[in-house]
């Protein structure tokens, strides 16, 4: 199986901040990568598909990267309404994996 | 607004059995592929199964090949997952998603609420 790993487990930043979360794959997976946030006690939600493409209706200051290994997931001016743990997802095989997520808390 | 809605949770004994269902709405069911994924409490999120649009591929995780049974309805947009020979180990909220794709794995772009499975003596 393909192993993702995210880091940092946890951050702190304060509003307007730029965040820089970032997840390694196992193997390449080309661009088969995206991106998740979910909100306490809720569903997660879809922010980055295909590594870089934004999902529609998502808000441009979140926008991914990277290829084959290294993958990359930045939130631009830190919202309160970003308070969330975010996880990464690969789709190149199955099973489909996911990173062990990131909480992002504002400081 | 597309919908995924999960029923059939609850609190089982070990060893039993439960049938979970998921009704969706306002997209075209038999376009897309639909996963199982569960997420234990305080824990991540683990993928367990996917089928695709017509059934004719299936897929497990290894935690639940072999006692796990994913099958859908098109007529009914419903997608069903049979849990046979629970564990203490299955306990988690279990979400109905919809792949972008008709065969996937993609991305995963529609997720239900989620129903709660608990096992437990």
């Amino acid at each position: 199986d393909i192993r993702l790993t995210q880091s940092p487990n946890s951050l702190s930043a304060s509003v307007g901040d730029t965040v820089t979360i970032t997840c390694q794959a196992s193997q390449d997976i080309r661009n088969y990568l995206n991106w998740y946030q979910q909100k306490s006690g809720k569903a997660p939600k879809l922010l980055i598909y295909d590594a870089s493409n934004l999902e529609t209706g998502v808000p441009p200051r979140f926008s991914g990267s990277g290829s084959g290994t290294d993958f990359a997931f930045t939130i631009i001016s830190l919202q309160p309404e970003d308070i969330a743990t975010y996880y990464c997802q690969h789709y190149d095989s199955l099973p489909v994996t996911f990173g062990g997520g990131t909480k992002v808390e504002i400081k | 607004e597309v919908q995924l809605v999960e029923s059939g949770g609850g609190l089982v004994q070990p060893g039993r059995s439960l049938r979970l269902s998921c009704t969706v709405s306002e997209f075209r069911f038999h376009e897309h592929a639909m996963h199982w994924v569960r997420q234990a409490p305080g824990k991540g999120l683990e993928w367990i199964s996917r089928i695709s649009w017509n059934g004719g591929s299936i897929a497990y995780a290894d935690s639940v090949k072999g006692r796990f049974t994913v099958s859908r309805d098109n007529a009914k947009n419903s997608l069903y997952l049979q849990m046979n020979s629970l564990r203490t180990e299955d306990t988690a909220l279990y979400y109905c998603v919809r792949d972008k794709m008709s065969v996937g794995p993609d991305a995963f772009d529609s997720w239900g609420q989620g129903t709660m499975v608990t096992v437990s003596s």
